[in-house]
């Protein structure tokens, strides 16, 4: 009964690589939510996904940044010619529905260079 | 402008007493509001939620408390353990365009003195 998985754990990349962070939901769940958090600061909300489908993107920056979650596989978020402001640990939620808990996975901690 | 406030500064307790956080909301109308812990280097764990027409919510240990009209969340742990250290973060659920949107405060840590 495997909970929400991300990979890799922790990711170093030099200025202008591309950084490519997976999330696998708990099995059954279509709701998935990226968070992006700073040391001592909050979770903030950067999208939400429903299988195929980016149901709102409004907190991730308009360049750069992508996300999907396919009909099979895990969700992807992408960052194109990371940036030294790029490191941060992000956070994989999922849930069944969308309203109630959310079930977050470790994080990939990502650490430009 | 809207704003989650948690206290900011770590909250110290001796072991066996109750601890009690605090989440402060302004310009926002959750339908639902969540608590979640966080260990250092660890994903957040939902342990809570509580409806906005709920007054009160328990388990175990845990008490929340839900008051609209102050726009304010309480969140005591009774009989608390040193395993209890840790940050506690509260969440508003927000209906916007037709979903929820989760809103994370920055968190509050509490620290549990044996």
């Amino acid at each position: 009964n495997a909970g929400v998985m991300q990979n890799p754990r922790h990711l170093v990349r030099r200025r202008g690589q591309e950084a490519r962070l997976r999330c696998s939901p708990v099995k059954g769940h279509s709701h998935v939510y990226w968070y992006r958090q700073l040391p001592e600061e909050g979770l903030k909300f950067m999208v939400y996904l429903q299988k195929e489908n980016i149901i709102d993107e409004s907190g991730m920056p308009k360049e750069r940044f992508s996300a999907e979650f396919p009909k099979e596989g895990p969700s992807i978020l992408r960052i194109q010619q990371v940036v030294r402001g790029d490191s941060a640990a992000y956070f994989c939620a999922s849930s069944p529905q969308n309203r109630g808990g959310a079930f977050f996975g470790q994080g990939t901690r990502l650490t430009v260079v | 402008s809207q704003k989650i406030e948690q206290n900011s500064e770590a909250l110290n307790i001796q072991e066996g007493k109750t601890a009690t956080l605090t989440c402060n909301y302004t310009n926002y109308s959750p339908a639902y509001l969540q608590w979640y812990r966080q260990d250092p280097g660890r994903g957040p764990v939902f342990l809570l939620l509580i409806r906005e027409n709920e007054k009160e919510k328990r388990k175990e240990r845990l008490k929340v408390t839900f008051d609209t009209t102050l726009k304010q969340s309480l969140f005591h742990i009774t009989a608390s353990q040193p395993a209890d250290s840790a940050t506690y973060l509260c969440a508003l659920d927000l209906v916007s365009g037709g979903y929820q949107k989760v809103t994370f405060g920055t968190g509050t840590k509490l620290q549990v003195i044996p």
